[in-house]
């Protein structure tokens, strides 16, 4: 079983939809990253969190360490938004170590 | 542009050729990181380095070598290329601070565009 699981493992959606991705890892962890890759494209860190909630623009990553879950929603979905996003969590030894992720979702948006 | 570059962004190779991805950060990170990325694997790591002078290895280490070369520069060198080694690779850095009991974790993690490697 794998330390960190993505689902779905691919997701299309129309233009202006409201869209949850999850992340769930079965490791004590210091921290997780959201990272987004365009196909083709380089790897692109969203967010760091190890507790609550952060936002940025029409993004925001939530998190909670005693389920071991995390989900990134996008609000208002653009076209643009189309892209892989992957988690990776830090282990609990600190957020500077060795990190592990998930294999991405593949997020399509249809104008 | 503060970031990380990696070059050479493409290179084919014969098995048995050697060769260096070379990879340099400006943002005085101290850890840095070189995966590979194959279809439906995801990301793994091959080699880690948690500051200038020391390396560890990743999940998938055999077949690298890597050199932390001073703070901004850490290399990875394929001695004996074979066609298991396509891929694409990603060099990595990231600092993260904490602040204390009862603090949060906060940081910043950079990749660099990717180095598509062919091994015929």
């Amino acid at each position: 079983k794998n330390e960190v699981e993505q689902s779905p493992q691919n997701l299309t959606a129309q233009e202006g939809e409201f869209i949850t991705i999850n992340c769930s890892y079965s490791v004590g962890i210091s921290a997780l990253h959201w990272l987004q890759q365009h196909p083709g494209g380089g790897i692109v860190s969203l967010f760091m969190l190890s507790s609550g909630k952060k936002k940025h623009g029409r993004l925001i990553a939530t998190i909670n360490i005693q389920e071991k879950h995390s989900s990134l929603h996008i609000t208002a979905s653009h076209p643009r938004d189309s892209a892989v996003y992957i988690c990776a969590v830090s282990p609990y030894t600190g957020a500077n170590s060795k990190l592990t992720f998930g294999k991405g979702i593949t997020l399509s948006v249809r104008p | 542009n503060a970031g990380v570059t990696q070059t050479p962004k493409f290179q084919v190779l014969k098995t048995g050729q050697s060769m260096t991805l070379q990879c340099a950060q400006d943002m005085n990170h101290n850890s840095m990181y070189w995966y590979r990325q194959d279809p439906g694997m995801g990301l793994r790591l091959i080699y880690y380095s948690a500051s200038e002078g020391t390396t560890d290895k990743g999940e998938v280490p055999n077949g690298y070598n890597v050199s932390r070369l001073n703070k901004r520069e850490f290399s990875l060198r394929l001695e004996s290329a074979a066609p298991s080694q396509t891929s694409v690779y990603f060099c990595a850095s990231s600092e993260a601070q904490y602040p204390g009991q009862g603090g949060e974790w906060t940081g910043e993690l950079f990749f660099g565009e990717g180095s598509r490697l062919t091994v015929l």
